[in-house]
């Protein structure tokens, strides 16, 4: 069992960057690929990217690569996802997820961090 | 990387069954058994249902199922109940340790 506590709701300028986390609890999370989801208002789910902490190298998606950091802590069991250049596009509710691996579906949810952009 | 092509929307009356598809290609649907499928209700985290194409987690009903067909997967819910209503969305691993969502389809039981 995993349990995935993420930081509280940000209210951001255009322009501006965010970084969020997602703290870990419950078995060795540095072996489980984390991943960053997110969800716009009433739209879909959309992956970002993920990694496993204890190799390091995170994956992007096409459409986040250059704007987003994903990155680990293992001493604190905590997984960020920094966001830079912030628009009103990025509105959303963002989500960390952890699976077995790369391969394997998503059994363990944060509870979502919700990111206003807004002048 | 391109989203997974899901109906908007799909409907049933009570005791029905319902299929949602989900198009993607051969570096993705095609190419891989690992497609998940996951329900949502208003204001709550996705939940899994499905994965690698037809597997039901512990505690899922069996009244899920999944199935695949070259470049598209698919959810049935049988013996649709009023708690089915829900988003639905799948996914799939694309390769090089990334995934692809569905556009996800809303499920209505009439």
């Amino acid at each position: 069992q995993v349990h995935l506590v993420q930081s509280g709701a940000e209210v951001k300028k255009p322009g501006s960057s965010v970084k969020v986390s997602c703290k870990a609890s419950g078995r060795t999370f540095s072996s489980y690929f984390i991943s960053w989801v997110r969800q716009a208002p009433g739209q879909g789910l959309e992956w970002m990217g993920g990694l496993i902490p204890m190799f390091g190298s995170p994956t992007y998606a096409q459409k986040s690569q250059g704007r987003v950091t994903i990155s680990a802590d293992g001493s604190t069991s905590t997984i960020y996802m920094e966001l830079s250049s912030l628009r009103s596009g990025d509105t959303a509710l963002y989500y960390c997820a952890a699976a077995d691996s790369s391969r394997a579906p998503f059994d363990y949810w944060g509870q979502g961090t919700l990111v206003t952009v807004s002048s | 990387q391109s989203a997974l092509t899901q109906p908007p929307s799909a409907s049933g009356s009570p005791g029905q069954s319902v299929t949602i598809s989900c198009t993607g290609t051969s570096s993705d649907v095609g190419g891989y058994n690992y497609v998940s499928w996951y329900q949502q209700h208003p204001g709550k985290a996705p939940k899994l249902m499905i994965y690698e194409v037809n597997k039901r987690p512990s505690g899922v009903p069996d009244r899920f199922s999944g199935s695949k067909s070259a470049n598209t997967a698919s959810l049935t819910v049988s013996g649709l109940q009023a708690e089915d209503e829900a988003d639905y969305y799948c996914s799939s691993y694309a390769g090089s340790d990334n995934l692809v969502f569905g556009g996800g389809t809303k499920l209505t039981v009439l």
